[in-house]
């Protein structure tokens, strides 16, 4: 299984601000994938992040809102545009490890 | 689109007794996946399942993947306080693409009384 780190660990942000997660793996894969936990529910997709190419995006959720990069095998970031309260969460990221996913510990966003 | 019922959503233990939980679909999937999420942390996979009808055991956990492929159960034997947290099934689905998609359950919350 893969080793899968995120930073920051947790964030209190202000509306309106932005904020950039990190994920970093330590090995090499090829898809990666973002989700959010709202408090007290399940994992939702927020989209794929495949390296050298635009992410897919899973209903419900924009580019504009959640910009992805995915500037080589190892790196991915999420970002969370002009937050509301309502964006607060526990965002994941992920990676295929061929059939299962494996998951960071996540960053627990609060906005106030 | 496809969903994932998980029953029961809280169970409230018995340090010593076994636990038994289920996942349903009305889809069918190609993997079933069990995870379990301590309190600030991500999810962690405890059993993976790849084929109708199969039972896989790790250590005091035992899943089977349901002959239909609609359906999942754990099973914690002995449970002890470490136990507790949040499993997670997962059913994963080919979509043609170069990725499989997966689907969560909504969590069945695990309590043990010591």
């Amino acid at each position: 299984s893969a080793v899968i780190s995120q930073k920051p660990s947790r964030d209190i942000c202000q509306r309106g601000t932005s904020l950039t997660i990190q994920c970093q793996v330590d090995s090499q894969v090829t898809m990666m994938f973002w989700y959010r936990q709202q408090p007290g529910q399940s994992l939702t997709l927020i989209a794929t992040a495949n390296q050298g190419s635009e992410a897919t995006y899973e209903s419900g959720f924009v580019i504009d809102k959640f910009p992805i990069s995915r500037p080589n095998l190892t790196f991915s970031t999420l970002t969370v545009s002009n937050m509301s309260p309502e964006d607060s969460s526990i965002y994941l990221c992920s990676v295929d490890g061929g059939n299962e996913q494996y998951f960071g510990p996540g960053t627990r966003l609060t906005v106030t | 689109g496809q969903q994932l019922n998980q029953s029961p959503q809280s169970m409230f233990i018995q340090e010593g007794e076994d636990v038994s939980m289920n996942c349903t679909s009305s889809s069918i999937f190609n993997t079933w996946l069990w995870y379990k999420q301590d309190p600030g942390e991500g999810p962690v996979l405890l059993i993976a399942l790849y084929k109708a009808g199969e039972l896989t055991s790790n250590g005091r956990l035992t899943a089977q993947f349901g002959i239909t492929r609609k359906d999942s159960f754990l099973n914690i034997s002995a449970s002890i306080p470490s136990d507790v947290g949040i499993y997670f099934c997962a059913g994963q689905l080919s979509l043609g693409t170069s990725y499989d998609k997966v689907i969560f359950g909504p969590g069945t919350s695990l309590s043990v009384i010591p």
